[in-house]
Formats: C-alpha cells, sequence, structure tokens
C-alpha cells in the first residue's frame, strides 16, 4: 500500500522560499499511479489544490498560485516536491501530498494523503 | 476560471437522510461528469468518498451515494449516524486544474 510522507521547515520568513518534499513508500514513483499533487488547508479553512505532476512530467497549478509554484519528481530519490517562492503570512497551511492510487479518472480522484505538514510564514 | 458553491452548513437527525449540493459557476456542464467527494473529520485528513459524480471507493458504506444533473452535484447521505459528523468538500478538474468547493460542515443532530 502507497504512503505519503511530507517533510518541511515548518517556520518560513515572508518573501522566502518554501522547499517541501513528499517521500513516497509502498511503491515506486515512476509506476502507477499517474498523478501527484498538493494540497493545503490554511488553519480552520477549506481546501486547496496547489499542483499536480503526471509521470510524464507534465505539470498542473493552481492559476492564482502559479506564478509562484514548482512542482517536480526526483525518481532517484522516490520523492516529489513542492517549491513555493516569495511565501505571504497568507500560505500558512497544512500541506499534504496527495495521489491518486486507485481511481485515477478525469476528476481529482486523491485516495492517498499524507498526513500533511505545518507551514507557518512569520517573520 | 470557476469556482464551486457548497451550503457552508447542513445538518439532521440521526437516521435521517441530509443532502448536500455543489454548484459551479462555470457554464461548461461536464464539468459535473467527474465530481468527487471528500470527507473530512476534525484533525483528520480527508478521506475520498466519491469519484466519478456517483461511484464509491471500495470500502464506503452505501449510505453515501451522489447524483450530477446540468446544473449541480449533490451528495445524499441515508441513515445519518453521529460518525457522519464532518466537513465534506467537493473538487473537480477543469480548466487544467483542481477546484474545490468551500466545504459544508454536517451536524448529527
Amino acid at each position: 500500500q502507497l504512503q505519503l510522507q511530507e517533510s518541511g521547515p515548518g517556520l518560513v520568513k515572508p518573501s522566502e522560499t518554501l522547499s517541501l518534499t513528499c517521500a513516497v513508500s509502498g511503491g515506486s514513483i515512476s509506476g502507477t499511479p499517474y498523478f501527484w499533487g498538493w494540497v493545503r488547508q490554511p488553519p480552520g479553512k477549506g481546501l486547496e489544490w496547489i499542483a499536480s505532476i503526471r509521470q510524464d512530467g507534465h505539470t498542473y497549478y493552481n492559476w492564482s498560485l502559479k506564478s509562484r509554484v514548482t512542482i517536480f519528481i526526483d525518481t532517484s530519490k522516490n520523492q516529489f516536491h513542492l517549491i513555493l517562492s516569495s511565501v505571504t503570512p497568507a500560505d500558512t497551511a497544512l500541506y499534504h501530498c496527495v495521489t491518486e492510487a486507485n481511481y485515477g479518472s478525469r476528476g481529482f480522484e486523491a485516495d492517498i494523503w499524507g498526513q500533511g505538514t505545518f507551514v507557518a510564514v512569520s517573520s | 476560471q470557476s469556482a464551486l458553491t457548497q451550503p457552508p452548513s447542513a445538518s439532521g437527525s440521526p437516521g435521517q437522510s441530509v443532502t448536500i449540493s455543489c454548484t459551479a459557476t462555470s457554464s461548461d456542464i461536464s464539468v459535473y461528469d467527474y465530481v468527487s467527494w471528500f470527507q473530512q473529520h476534525p484533525g483528520k485528513v480527508p478521506k475520498l468518498i466519491i469519484y466519478d459524480a456517483t461511484k464509491r471507493p471500495s470500502g464506503v458504506p452505501d449510505r453515501f451515494s451522489a447524483s450530477k444533473s446540468d446544473t449541480a452535484a449533490s451528495l445524499t447521505i441515508s441513515g445519518l449516524q453521529a460518525e457522519d459528523e464532518a466537513d465534506y468538500y467537493c473538487s473537480a478538474f477543469e480548466s487544467r486544474s483542481v477546484i474545490f468547493g468551500g466545504g459544508t460542515q454536517l451536524t448529527v443532530l
């Protein structure tokens, strides 16, 4: 069974760049599933999709974040990553990595979620 | 980009049925074809409970059902149980992006 584990800095200063890692276990990031992605949830608020990447490297980004976000896969480490630049306090959130392991279709069928890593943006 | 609108809250008594709607601001009716629904209990990770608008993943009770029309997607929970008290989110993939509804907080009275 695939498992995902996020890691991140915990605290980032405004205007800095946030780097997050999702470690994949129980399977190869080069095999199925086809999509890997990131979703965040600010404290007390709803879910916000950030970005997804296909195995072939094709990327999809939230239009409101696109200018600041990069997602990429590191097959050598069985990980995928999220880079978010020029962070502000509005980026404070619990960041989850996700994948569509069993029900990949034409929507967002994220059935495996990491527990999340909380990132606070504060000086 | 389209947005998905859900009622902020819903409630029902044990044993009753409750329906949560999800409406897109986009005029593209195909957005409802591949709606997913997620259940999130407080402090927990969201769980996929519906995909492709009407399909249930393995292990999701058949008390959870969903439908779609040209104007909305809906999630219905029948035979409400206390454990169904949670936040529910709809999502869709449109214009190369994933969008979430704002979430509906379900209270079991």
